[in-house]
């Protein structure tokens, strides 16, 4: 079953608009992180967020967490034709002691325009 | 700094045979992840593998199983292969078991015929 659920699943935006994408979970989390897969190849992390903090910046990214309604967003500004891809959230439940299992979305599929 | 490499990159095997992937993490992080990602969906958790030791396990079938080798390295290995198997196999590695951040190879692109 799904954790996390991204919204929207494909998103289309000229180049140099922004472009923001939500998460939403079902279960108290440890963490938040969201991550970018180019054309089905591996993930890139991007930005990982606690549980305890409700925004972070990295260069052009904005996240944003909101743990009571359990929801995220992850915002793209001056979006550039590099950022087509795919964005997962990614949840850490915390389910296994010592371990970490992170239980993905379905991802929104990020298209930008020239 | 090499990241993580993964092989083969793709691969084709038809149903009933067996496959084995392989791993080796960024130099430093002794702990490994296997994630299943069939196409259109979001990565599923298969195990993760800390200094040799299974230390988590997602809801696969015992046809799924996976070793960690003293260099830190990692064997995926899934028998009695089914149609439904036919996926990208991603590895990550990580410093330690919960430090957050995952860093992911390119992954193992399997088809069953």
């Amino acid at each position: 079953s799904q954790q996390g659920e991204e919204d929207p699943q494909a998103l289309s935006i000229q180049e140099g608009e922004n472009a923001t994408m939500n998460c939403s979970y079902k279960t108290s989390i440890n963490n938040l992180q969201w991550y970018r897969q180019n054309s089905g190849r591996g993930l890139v992390h991007l930005i990982l967020i606690r549980s305890n903090e409700r925004e972070k910046h990295s260069g052009r990214l904005r996240v944003t967490l909101d743990t009571s309604k359990k929801s995220s967003s992850l915002l793209i500004t001056a979006s550039r034709a590099a950022d087509t891809a795919s964005y997962f959230c990614a949840t850490d439940l915390n389910l296994i002691q010592g371990a970490q299992k992170l239980v993905f979305g379905q991802g929104t599929r990020l298209t930008i325009n020239p | 700094d090499a990241g993580v490499t993964q092989s083969p990159t793709h691969l084709i095997k038809t149903r009933g045979q067996q496959v084995t992937l392989r791993c080796s993490p960024i130099s430093g992080h002794k702990s490994v992840s296997w994630y299943q990602q069939v196409l259109g969906q979001g990565p599923q958790f298969i195990f993760q593998y800390y200094e040799k030791e299974e230390r988590g396990r997602g809801n696969f079938p015992d046809r799924f199983s996976a070793r960690q080798f003293p260099n830190y390295s990692s064997e995926l290995n899934v028998n009695a292969l089914l149609l439904g198997d036919s996926a990208l196999y991603l590895c990550a590695s990580s410093v330690g078991p919960i430090t957050g951040e995952l860093f992911f190879g390119e992954g193992s692109r399997l088809t069953v015929l």
